[in-house]
């Protein structure tokens, strides 16, 4: 696609519950990142894929919070037994690998706005 | 560790004319980059200008221009001839040229086009 897609849009899951939250990035875009944004916050990162090398997670939260990407394509973020603190949206974005023309602009999806009930 | 403040939680301007918004950061890096982006209320993160920190020219990107000041750590967002589509929040954002290449955001400022 044209941009960096999400799913859902938005999410309301009951406390304890567990989800998933999918990106797609731009096609040819190597680097993926996910970040947090609390209601009348800045965005917090939280991890960030490179190609085929193992994950930065040294921005999530605590072990209830994981992610996966296949390849340089998809990627699903998991929250396990949901928590109201979780309330937030969910933003992803793409860019280019890191030391190529171009690369530092990252191109972000809508987000998925999560509620936890 | 890197931080940015930006210290406006909310700004109004008039229709037409200019406003600055302040933004000011912490890093040990000599080398990084440093981002203005725009988040209207459809939520979509939206890049306004970027400024790479060895260049010492100022970035500008038509009614966008910032003043970025290394020594001080300062980098601010001037939007000239202001329009109502400008009404949103702005986060200030600097990235490391090195490692994992995240962004690191400012709390932002919630500016407001008045007709």
């Amino acid at each position: 696609g044209a941009g960096v897609s999400q799913s859902p849009s938005n999410k309301v899951t009951e406390k304890g519950k567990d989800v998933e939250l999918r990106c797609d990035p731009i096609s040819g875009h190597t680097a993926l990142y996910w970040y947090r944004q609390r209601l009348g916050q800045g965005l917090e990162f939280l991890i960030y894929f490179q190609g085929n090398s193992a994950p930065d997670k040294s921005g999530l939260p605590s072990d209830r919070f994981s992610a996966e990407r296949t390849g340089e394509s998809v990627s699903t973020l998991t929250i396990q037994r949901t928590q109201q603190e979780d309330s937030a949206v969910y933003l992803c974005a793409s860019s280019f690998a890191p030391g190529l023309v171009g690369a530092g602009e990252q191109f972000f999806g809508p987000g998925t706005r999560l509620t936890v009930l | 560790a890197q931080t940015v403040t930006q210290s406006q939680p909310e700004m109004s301007v008039q229709e037409a004319e200019t406003v600055t918004l302040s933004c000011t950061y912490d890093t040990s890096e000599n080398n990084y980059y440093l981002f203005w982006y725009k988040q209207p209320p459809s939520r979509q993160m939206i890049l306004v200008i970027r400024q790479e920190a060895y260049k010492q020219q100022n970035a500008t990107e038509n009614r966008f221009s910032v003043n970025f000041q290394k020594a001080a750590k300062s980098f601010s967002l001037k939007i000239s001839d202001s329009q109502l589509g400008d009404t949103a929040m702005y986060f200030c954002a600097f990235m490391k040229d090195s490692g994992a290449n995240n962004l690191f955001f400012g709390t932002g400022t919630r500016l407001t086009v008045i007709p």
